[in-house]
């Protein structure tokens, strides 16, 4: 069964542009979480959606968006890009909202 | 708001060595815990799960305890080797609340180095 898949691997963008990053689940699972990874502030929880609904959501400005697609791939959205959003974006995936969740590889976004 | 503590921040043994890793939560609320390893510029590797009503999980040369009531968590790794030099975290998921707002969250503690040379 393939894993997580996260396109793309590394980005490159400048201050104000914006970003979307793609995350496609294991096959079968229906909830799908993202989370950003940073030096200073290590793993924090973005949102997670289950079919198609978001159902949480952490603690980000409202420039981080995300959708989920009825074959339950999910999308993130980041708009006028800060250089604080420099940072390792990691997909998860699990059956359910409470079962053990897969990480992708992550996409590595860097802003200048 | 849950909190997660990993000591040690960093460890480096000889090859050989069996070693605990240490995890400590502040909300015994929670559904599940998870271990994992992360390689340099890498995904996270899910290691082991351990639901809130398990005391133990293993895995090969790994085993993982938890105790709900004391909020800790440990890992510990046997005849380690080279190969097993990675950053190990640790993450709680919250017990689903009745206004359904915990769902899928994850919170991770800051992880603890691993070195171990040959």
């Amino acid at each position: 069964k393939a894993g997580v898949t996260q396109t793309p691997r590394y980005l490159i963008k400048t201050r104000g542009q914006q970003v979307t990053l793609s995350c496609s689940p294991i096959s079968g699972h229906r909830s799908v979480s993202w989370y950003q990874q940073t030096p200073g502030q290590g793993l924090q929880f973005l949102f997670e959606y289950f079919s198609e609904t978001q159902r949480n959501k952490g603690n980000f400005p409202g420039r981080f968006s995300g959708r989920q697609f009825s074959n339950s791939r999910s999308e993130m959205n980041v708009s006028t890009l800060e250089l604080g959003d420099s940072a390792l974006y990691l997909c998860a995936s699990s059956l359910n909202e409470v079962y053990e969740q897969y990480f992708g590889p992550g996409t590595r976004l860097t802003v200048t | 708001k849950q909190e997660v503590t990993q000591i040690p921040a960093a460890l480096s043994v000889p090859e050989g060595e069996n070693l605990v890793l240490n995890c400590s939560f502040t909300d015994s609320a929670i559904y599940n815990l998870q271990w994992f390893r992360q390689d340099p510029g890498k995904g996270l590797t899910s290691l082991l799960l351990i639901q809130s009503s398990q005391r133990e999980q293993t895995s090969g040369r790994l085993n993982a305890s938890l105790d709900k009531s004391s909020g800790r968590s440990t890992l510990y790794i046997a005849a380690s080797q080279p190969g097993d030099s990675a950053t190990y975290l640790c993450a709680v998921r919250p017990r689903p609340n009745a206004g359904g707002t915990s769902y899928g969250k994850l919170t991770f503690g800051q992880g603890t180095i691993l070195t171990v040379h040959p």
